[in-house]
C-alpha cells in the first residue's frame, strides 16, 4: 500500500457518460497529480494541484476537469466519454513540488464501451 | 518534448547487475535526473534521483557522467521482480517551471531472466 488511495479500481461505462475518479493523497502530501496511461500513448500528465490550487496543466481535454478539496483529496471528472478515453488513470502525490519523488496510487482502470 | 533517450528494451540475468543507460544531452544546470519504474500496470514507483553526484539508496545506484549528458541506473543484483519499464526523466527544480510535474517518455523495458 503506497498510501495513495484511488477509487474505484475498475469502472465500465458507456460512451457519452460522465464519471468521477477519486484520489486521497498520502498523509501530509499537498500536491496531487493526475496521469492517463493508454496503450498507445504511455503516461500522459494531465493536471497538478497544490494545496487546493491548480498548479500545472498538461494535455487535459476540455471534457475533463479536476479539483482538490480542502481535505486535500482530489477528483478527476471525465464527461462525454469516448471509446478513446479508455485507459488507466493514475493519481500521485508529493510533499511540496516532489523533489524527493512522487508516490503513485494503484490506478483506476476505465473502460468505455 | 522528450528530453531523454533510452533503449527500448534490455535483458538481464537474474542475480547480475542491470545497467540501464539514459541519454540527456540537452540537460541544463538546474535539471535533476529522476528514475521511476512501472511493474506491469501498477502505479509507477520512484527509484532515485540526482543532480551531479552519484547517488545510492536501498534500491539502486545512479551514476551521472561529469558532463551530465548521460546517466546509468544500476540495479546491483537484479531479481525477477525487477522486470519492469524503467523511466529516466529530467526535471527543472527551479523557477516558474518548478511545478513538480514529471513528463514520462517511453522508458526501457527490462526483462530479468532466470
Amino acid at each position: 500500500d503506497s498510501g495513495v488511495t484511488q477509487t474505484p479500481k475498475h469502472l465500465i461505462t458507456a460512451t457519452g457518460q460522465r464519471v468521477t475518479l477519486r484520489c486521497s493523497p498520502r498523509s501530509g502530501d499537498l500536491s496531487v497529480y493526475w496521469y492517463q496511461q493508454s496503450l498507445d500513448q504511455g503516461l500522459q500528465f494531465l493536471i497538478q494541484y497544490y494545496n487546493g490550487e491548480e498548479r500545472a496543466k498538461g494535455n487535459i481535454l476540455e471534457r475533463f476537469s479536476a479539483q482538490q478539496f480542502p481535505d486535500l483529496h482530489s477528483e478527476l471528472n471525465l464527461s462525454s466519454l469516448e471509446l478513446g478515453d479508455s485507459a488507466l488513470y493514475f493519481c500521485a502525490s508529493s510533499v511540496g513540488e516532489g523533489l524527493y519523488g512522487y508516490t503513485f496510487g494503484s490506478g483506476t482502470r476505465l473502460t468505455v464501451v | 518534448d522528450a528530453k531523454t533517450t533510452q533503449p527500448t528494451s534490455m535483458d538481464c540475468a537474474e542475480g547480475r547487475a542491470a545497467n540501464l543507460p539514459c541519454n540527456h544531452s540537452t540537460i541544463s544546470g538546474n535539471e535533476y535526473v529522476y528514475w521511476y519504474r512501472q511493474i506491469h500496470s501498477q502505479g509507477p514507483q520512484y527509484i532515485i534521483h540526482g543532480l551531479k553526484n552519484n547517488e545510492t539508496n536501498e534500491m539502486a545506484s545512479l551514476i551521472i557522467t561529469e558532463d551530465r549528458k548521460s546517466s546509468t541506473l544500476i540495479l546491483p543484483h537484479a531479481t525477477l521482480r525487477d522486470t519492469a519499464v524503467y523511466y529516466c526523466i529530467v526535471r527543472d527544480q527551479t523557477g516558474s517551471s518548478n511545478t513538480g510535474k514529471l513528463i514520462f517518455g517511453q522508458g526501457t523495458t527490462l526483462q530479468v531472466k532466470p
